[in-house]
């Protein structure tokens, strides 16, 4: 079936250091990314998205990039602070009139002070 | 202020009642969603609505209801025949792609 997974449930880094939270996605007419920042008993945030006619793209200390021939995102944050420790999920759409996100399982980022 | 509310933030039933969740939103979004989200886990669909007066099941929809009566309005009911009720419970809506989420709703039966 179609998923949208991730490669590491868990991942602690040391604060200042880069973080790199990988997705896989298995439908290659999707064609909508986007990661979420979900904080302990919150709703999840929107980080940043990417569209399928594009390879990376960059915000606020955050980076995305798609990469379609292997069928995986990834979301990079640079000097990773304690307020960055949260669960992210990637999510992914289908072309076509559904709209409906496909959610991967979530990467915990644990931030060491 | 635009945004999604739900409430309450915490609700406490007993097994058997049925229970009916509030989301509202003020962004004129026509579509909305209900998720459900169990501890250390992702999140799973429930229902969606694209439009007023129209809405379709999810992954998870049995032991669920919803009406789409308003545009700003997408209450979730939990009913007696969910067999596992507790968990966290997410409204979102859209216009486009990315979906904007409300607080969420952490329900617990007794």
């Amino acid at each position: 079936g179609e998923s949208v997974g991730l490669h590491l449930p868990t991942l602690s880094v040391q604060e200042g250091d880069n973080s790199i939270i990988n997705c896989a996605y298995s439908n290659s007419a999707s064609d909508y990314f986007i990661w979420y920042k979900q904080e302990s008993g919150k709703g999840p945030q929107f980080i940043i998205d990417i569209r399928s006619n594009m390879d990376k793209r960059q915000g606020q200390r955050v980076t995305v990039l798609l990469n379609k021939t292997v069928k995986h995102l990834s979301l990079q944050i640079a000097a990773t602070q304690p307020g960055d420790s949260a669960v992210y999920f990637c999510a992914e759409t289908g072309a076509g009139n559904n709209r409906k996100l496909i959610w991967g399982l979530g990467t915990s980022l644990a931030v060491n002070p | 202020d635009g945004g999604i509310t739900q409430s309450p933030k915490y609700l406490f039933r007993k097994e058997g009642q049925n229970v009916t969740l509030s989301c509202e939103q003020n962004l004129n979004h026509d579509a909305m969603y209900w998720y459900r989200q169990d501890p250390g886990q992702g999140l799973r669909l429930i229902y969606y609505s694209q439009i007023v007066n129209d809405f379709q099941k999810g992954d998870i929809a049995e032991g669920y209801s919803v009406s789409r009566e308003k545009k700003e309005s997408f209450p979730l009911t939990v009913t007696s025949a969910q067999k596992n009720p507790t968990a966290f419970y997410l409204c979102a809506s859209s216009q486009l792609d990315e979906q904007f989420f409300g607080p969420g709703t952490r329900l617990t039966v007794l």
